[in-house]
């Protein structure tokens, strides 16, 4: 059965410091993607991962997947109190299929 | 246009209606889903359709039933709903094994 397992579940981030998400899944994937939700709001697409070592970024996120692994991380870079959501990643299980396994989510709260 | 537009953003049903979400989308995006989430959980997949052919269903009860009219709309249909059944339902479009564009989603409250 394949598992998702994003830790911590739950983050209090200090304005202005760095801070890394973990995503561990359980089976061979071969894309990876992360999605941010705010409270009461639909899903928002942030990077999809396509490859081994593949790296991403976007304002103050950075996302990397170690395939052999099976991580990715999310990091932010000097928190700021709109980054503030629930990042979910999802794993493509079934190739071709579009058939996404999500984890729990990793709610971040960034406090000044 | 990236929007995938959900309607109803709310509804409240009884357990003995009948009524239908809404989804449409104009990206040319050939893969349409129907997520569930219930409050502080993941979304959950419930059905997709890939160029307008039903290619999952993740063992959903009958009494949720999916239809896609043509490549730009996705509809589902609910009937003799539970109280459980209450959740957000997110309609998702994407283009095949690419990252996918959510709607607003619908507010279900089954009474």
């Amino acid at each position: 059965e394949l598992k998702v397992e994003q830790n911590p579940l739950f983050l209090s981030m200090q304005e202005g410091k760095n801070y890394t998400i973990y995503c561990n899944y359980s089976t061979t994937s071969d894309r990876l993607y992360w999605y941010r939700q705010d409270p009461g709001k639909s899903l928002e697409s942030l990077f999809v991962l396509l490859s081994n070592g593949a790296v991403k970024q976007e304002g103050r996120l950075m996302a990397s997947l170690d395939t052999k692994a099976r991580l990715s991380t999310l990091h932010i870079t000097a928190a700021v109190h709109d980054l503030s959501a629930t990042y979910f990643c999802a794993v493509d299980i079934r190739y071709g299929n579009n058939r996404l396994a999500f984890g729990k989510g990793n709610q971040v709260v960034v406090i000044p | 246009d990236t929007e995938v537009t959900q309607t109803p953003k709310h509804l409240v049903m009884g357990m003995t209606n009948k009524k239908s979400l809404k989804c449409e989308q104009h990206m040319g995006h050939r893969a349409m889903y129907w997520y569930k989430q219930k409050a502080k959980k993941p979304p959950e997949l419930m059905f997709v359709y890939s160029y307008e052919k039903l290619s999952i269903n993740e063992s959903v009860p009958s009494r949720f039933s999916p239809e896609c009219p043509n490549s730009s709309l996705l509809n589902l249909h609910l009937h003799a709903l539970q109280p459980e059944d209450s959740a957000l339902y997110l309609c998702a479009s994407s283009q095949i094994r690419d990252k996918a564009f959510f709607g607003q989603g619908t507010r279900l409250t089954v009474v």
